[in-house]
């Protein structure tokens, strides 16, 4: 059961802000946010276990919403470097294996 | 130097070819993963290795078979490739499963 992003491709200025959304329909132990720029490999963002716990990494911020069992990534004043395709990795349980979802590329425009 | 190395980067074979794709990490990491990326961009895990173990098989077929001499390799070998076997294979090493991935530059493998 692999999650769903939302929203699939998303179009920035800069100083723009976005939200992308990540949602399983199967409770989670963690959720993992990876960005990947055109031809390069995955880059780790950051890892939220259950309880609710935000994060930040920089401008990028992240929460999961254990009862929705949904994630959320806040990019706040997207700068260029932010463009990519942002990704999602969901885990059920602990040490278990690692389901990405389908990615959702996001431009970001001067 | 580099964390985690995959070589080849660029791979193109013709249809029922034998090829290896080898994978090295220098992180001191316990943990190694295959993960293949099709055209659509999806992600999915093929193995995972901790310690020379594996202790995550895909669904994937027996053709593809893993092997790690030690925990810093793994190398992934492909017996009579196919078309749909085209795609980007990364490898990636973690401290243990379900912490920071830190993946390798990927190999385009090129079915024919």
């Amino acid at each position: 059961q692999q999650p769903v992003q939302s929203p699939q491709a998303v179009i920035l200025r800069e100083g723009e802000d976005a939200v992308i959304n990540c949602s399983s329909s199967k409770a989670l132990y963690s959720v993992h946010w990876y960005r990947q720029k055109h031809g390069e490999a995955p880059v780790f963002l950051m890892i939220l276990l259950k309880g609710g716990e935000q994060k930040g990494h920089e401008k990028i911020s992240a929460s999961f919403n254990e009862k929705k069992q949904q994630s959320s990534l806040y990019l706040t004043a997207s700068q260029l470097s932010y463009s990519g395709t942002y990704f999602c990795g969901t885990e059920w349980d602990q040490g278990g294996k690692l389901i990405f979802g389908q990615g959702t590329e996001l431009s970001v425009k001067p | 130097d580099t964390a985690v190395s995959q070589t080849p980067k660029y791979l193109v074979t013709q249809m029922g070819n034998d090829k290896s794709i080898k994978c090295e990490q220098n992180l001191g990491h316990d943990t190694m993963y295959w993960y293949k990326q099709d055209s659509k961009k999806f992600l999915k895990i093929m193995f995972s290795y901790n310690n020379k173990e594996l202790i995550i098989n895909e669904t994937v077929p027996n053709r593809f078979s893993p092997k790690s001499p030690d925990k810093a390799h793994l190398n992934l070998h492909i017996n009579s490739l196919e078309l749909g076997d085209s795609a980007v294979y990364f490898c990636a090493s973690s401290v243990r499963v379900g912490t920071e991935a830190f993946f390798g530059q990927g190999t385009r493998l090129t079915v024919v």
